[in-house]
């Protein structure tokens, strides 16, 4: 079976640091997504893991352990655009991908 | 590059009328499409595999009579809902795999607010 699990929603400030968390258990697993979504768009691609460790990009990072089933973004200097929601997915093979639920982040000022 | 456009962006149609859909990949080929709903605070949920050239592989419990998908060349791909009713209501998201990519990475349609009265 497949199981994803996110925290659903979480809040931060301007300007700080937040780490999104992301569980799994898939019967096949072949590389983790994160996307963001806005609220009434599609997702926008923003990172892909396939081996274990940290893959920095800007302001985003995600990190991979497999052997944990565990995964999370990290989002430095927060900004207020950054409220969205942000889908972590897993590649289980045969082009499939499976959501979890998403996590809200508010960011205020 | 890799954008995906679909159309209509909003549709509003009584219970029991068809909607049509439609999924394009601007500026790549997509041997493969795939077609999600997510209803409000929810996830995608996957609704079914698009193949260029072939049937649809649809997911468990979806209803492939009532959705019907269409992927006649490398660049379109067309989702029909059939006999429309409310509980249809949803976001329906497309997406695009380009091809020869490893990560397998999906691109995704701007998405089809679709409301059944």
């Amino acid at each position: 079976g497949q199981n994803i699990d996110q925290p659903t929603e979480m809040t931060a400030t301007e300007g700080a640091i937040v780490q999104i968390n992301c569980t799994y258990q898939t019967s096949g697993f072949n590389g983790l997504f994160w996307y963001q979504q806005h609220a009434g768009e599609a997702p926008t691609f923003l990172s892909y893991n396939v081996l274990d460790g940290l893959e920095e990009k800007g302001r985003f990072s995600s990190f991979l352990s497999r052997s944990k089933g565990y995964s999370y973004l990290l989002l430095k200097e927060l900004q207020m655009k950054d409220s969205a929601s942000y889908l972590c997915a897993t590649n289980t093979g045969f082009q499939k991908l499976v959501f979890g639920t998403g996590t809200r982040l508010l960011v205020s000022p | 590059g890799a954008v995906v456009s679909q159309h209509p962006s909003w549709v509003i149609c009584k219970s029991g009328t068809s909607v049509k859909i439609e999924c394009r990949s601007l500026d790549f080929q997509a041997t493969t499409m795939f077609w999600y709903r997510q209803f409000p605070k929810q996830s995608l949920m996957l609704m079914a595999t698009s193949n260029e050239g072939s049937k649809a592989t649809y997911e468990q419990g979806v209803e492939k009579d009532k959705f019907l998908i269409n992927h006649a060349s490398l660049t379109l791909s067309t989702l029909t809902v059939t006999s429309a009713h409310p509980e249809d209501s949803s976001f329906y998201i497309c997406s695009a795999r380009v091809s020869g990519r490893a990560s397998d990475t999906q691109y995704f349609g701007p998405g089809t607010r679709l409301t059944v009265l």
